[in-house]
């Protein structure tokens, strides 16, 4: 069981460049979520959907798209990538129950140079 | 000012001390309350989930949360080198899905 799988694990960028960075679980979770973290801040939510065609902005959505293309995927697109979003991004998923638990992907470190 | 506060440490203890996690929030609001240990290079793994005031208890450890002092703690009995790892708090707020997290307290447990 693979659990929440993110892809690249590590990706450096020029800035200006954009790329997408892909989500996939296989627990038929109906809500999906992309986090980063950065030193001393934690864990931030940038979007969330909570079911396949929705999307909603979390706390720092500012420079980001996503789509979630299906049940199972939801990716993070960086249309112009800036410094400050060197960070380490977490996919993450969950049932719908308040008492669900969110399960992590393992993070795609990201450099914007 | 952090809807969520935690000390970021690092915290060092000997092998077989108990360890005091703590945060504090201010969005009295929160309803659910979670900590997570995430290991270098690794994502977040929930360790505890409790959502009533008081005490709650799996192996050696235990989630403690206080409502009414916006205050919740982990404790860790009998640590061990291989609970040397980052320990996040996060609160979810009633019916709502997403979490807010504490920026993380490191902890090392020197053999």
């Amino acid at each position: 069981n693979a659990g929440v799988t993110q892809t690249p694990k590590f990706q450096v960028l020029k800035t200006g460049q954009s790329m997408t960075l892909q989500c996939a679980q296989d627990m038929n979770h109906n809500s999906m979520y992309w986090y980063r973290q950065d030193p001393g801040m934690g864990l931030r939510l940038i979007y969330y959907s909570a079911s396949e065609g929705t999307t909603d902005k979390g706390e720092v959505p500012n420079g980001y798209n996503v789509s979630r293309l299906n049940k199972r995927e939801f990716s993070l697109r960086l249309e112009s990538a800036a410094p400050s979003q060197t960070s380490v991004y977490f996919c993450a998923s969950s049932e719908d129950g308040v008492l669900d638990t969110i399960y992590f992907g393992e993070g795609s470190w990201l450099t914007v140079v | 000012q952090k809807e969520v506060e935690q000390d970021p440490g690092p915290l060092s203890v000997p092998e077989g001390a108990i360890v005091s996690l703590n945060c504090t929030y201010s969005n009295s609001a929160f309803q659910y309350f979670m900590w997570y240990r995430q290991y270098s290079r690794k994502g977040p793994e929930l360790l505890m989930y409790t959502y009533s005031s008081g005490n709650k208890e799996d192996g050696r450890f235990t989630a403690q949360v206080d409502k009414s002092s916006k205050y919740i703690s982990l404790f860790i009995r009998d640590s061990q080198p291989s609970d040397s790892a980052t320990y996040l708090c996060a609160m979810r707020l009633a019916g709502r899905r997403a979490l807010t997290f504490g920026s993380g307290t490191r902890l090392q447990v020197q053999p």
